[in-house]
């Protein structure tokens, strides 16, 4: 595709559930991103990834987020045991080669709600 | 964490008005880039500004960056319906593989 594309757009998840959203980056694009936005706020950074290497994951708020790319491609983070405090957007980037200095290209985000 | 913080945290205005909106931020940088998001979108980069560079153009946009005080303002002329959206400031974090965003602007342009 011509851009970043995540799935589903939108998850309603009753609290307790584990939930999986996927984030299928631009082709060739070696460096992804994880952000969450809650209502009103500026993304917060979640994890960064080079190729399959998970190179900062300071971001996730619990151990009950994980995120994974295995073939340096495709990307998916998993909520485990959703809580209502997870209810955000959340929004996955990708860059040709992220050096800081070149743009980051973001998909529409899917917007999580646990019940 | 925030990196930058933007002024004013809502705007609006007249369709035709120049908008300005303000960034500020707290560590050396070596960009600033501005990105805008419209509602229940992503976001989309508008700009980058080096830290060498203290203006820039790109259409109706106009960014301009001052290092020593440590901020960023980006101007929109001749505004339309179509540029309501809320407009973020980011910078990448020296020696972390992060782009850091700021709160953002809501700006709403009135027909």
């Amino acid at each position: 595709g011509a851009g970043v594309s995540q799935s589903p757009r939108y998850k309603v998840a009753k609290r307790g559930q584990d939930v999986a959203l996927r984030c299928d980056p631009i082709s060739g694009h070696v460096s992804l991103f994880w952000y969450q936005q809650a209502l009103g706020q500026g993304p917060e950074f979640l994890t960064y990834f080079q190729n399959e290497a998970q190179l900062d994951k300071s971001g996730l708020p619990s151990d009950r987020f994980f995120a994974e790319r295995p073939e340096g491609s495709v990307s998916t983070l998993k909520i485990q045991r959703t809580q209502q405090e997870d209810s955000a957007v959340y929004l996955c980037a990708s860059s040709l080669r992220w050096t800081g200095g070149t743009e980051a290209f973001f998909g529409q985000g899917t917007r999580l709600t646990v019940v | 964490s925030q990196q930058g913080e933007e002024d004013p945290q809502a705007l609006s205005i007249q369709e035709g008005e120049n908008a300005t909106m303000n960034c500020s931020y707290k560590t050396s940088i070596n960009n600033l880039q501005w990105y805008r998001q419209n509602s229940g979108r992503g976001l989309v980069h508008l700009i980058l500004i080096r830290s060498n560079e203290r203006e820039k153009h790109s259409g109706r946009l106009r960014v301009t960056l001052d290092t020593s005080k440590k901020s960023s303002s980006l101007l929109i002329t001749a505004s339309r319906a179509a540029d309501t959206a809320s407009y973020f400031c980011a910078s990448p974090t020296q020696g972390a593989q992060k782009l850091v965003f700021g709160q953002g602007t809501r700006l709403t342009i009135n027909p």
